[in-house]
């Protein structure tokens, strides 16, 4: 997981409050994601940037924003967290959009976060 | 669109044996194809992917794969196991240039395996 730092690794919340999962990486990567993880189901993608400015949404991106103003930098916000928020988060990083090209997509270490 | 199946969750072997875990998928256009392992309470590692020519990969801790294009499925194998391969496994695919989903990976649902001494 060599570049890819996410904090906090954990963290509880209340209903209602917000945070910000912070995801930092040092490669130059244009291509960043994030990702929630529950049992059974794997990971699914929630937002993506191909760059600087530029962010999309993935499967299932509600109650969750993204900002992209740094190559480096790309948080996550959950601006009302809810119980169904829950989950594994792990940010993902890649130099280029396309894995055919050789790239190799770098996960963070994963940030625990549970909502009462 | 895109999809990832693993068959079973779970799967359970005595060191020293085989390990065959089972991906299928689906794409409308030629996929790349990813094995993961996660170990508890850490990020995904790359074991191996397919992007083109050579059907059977190789990968990193003895692992290996191979696309077959007609049975859409990517099996990740090792010969004989180890404790020390416990771990959770996800199957991932991304569609190439021209895909609805292109340079988006989804996963399959992951496959917990247990190894026994």
């Amino acid at each position: 997981n060599a570049g890819v730092t996410q904090t906090p690794k954990f963290q509880v919340l209340k209903t209602g409050q917000s945070m910000t999962l912070q995801c930092a990486q040092d490669m130059n990567h244009e291509y960043m994601s994030w990702y929630r993880q529950d049992p059974g189901m794997g990971l699914r993608l929630i937002h993506y940037s191909v760059g600087a400015g530029i962010t999309d949404q993935g499967e299932v991106p509600n109650g969750y924003n993204v900002s992209r103003s740094t190559t480096e930098d790309f948080p996550l916000r959950l601006l009302s967290a809810a119980p169904s928020q829950t989950s594994v988060y792990f940010c993902a990083s890649s130099y280029g959009l396309a894995p055919g090209s050789g790239n190799t997509i770098y996960f963070g270490e994963g940030s625990w976060l549970t909502v009462v | 669109a895109q999809s990832v199946t693993q068959l079973g969750s779970h799967v359970s072997v005595s060191e020293g044996a085989l390990v065959l875990l089972r991906c299928n998928y689906s794409s409308s256009v030629p996929p790349y194809l990813f094995w993961y392992v996660q170990y508890p309470n850490q990020g995904l590692q790359l074991l191996l992917k397919y992007t083109t020519g050579a059907t059977l990969v190789k990968g990193i801790n003895g692992f290996e794969a191979e696309f077959k294009k007609s049975e859409t499925s990517f099996h990740l194998t090792k010969p004989s196991a180890h404790m020390s391969d416990a771990a959770e496994y996800f199957c991932a695919v991304s569609e190439g240039a021209g895909g609805t989903s292109y340079g988006k990976l989804t996963f399959g649902q992951g496959t917990i395996l247990t190894v026994h001494p």
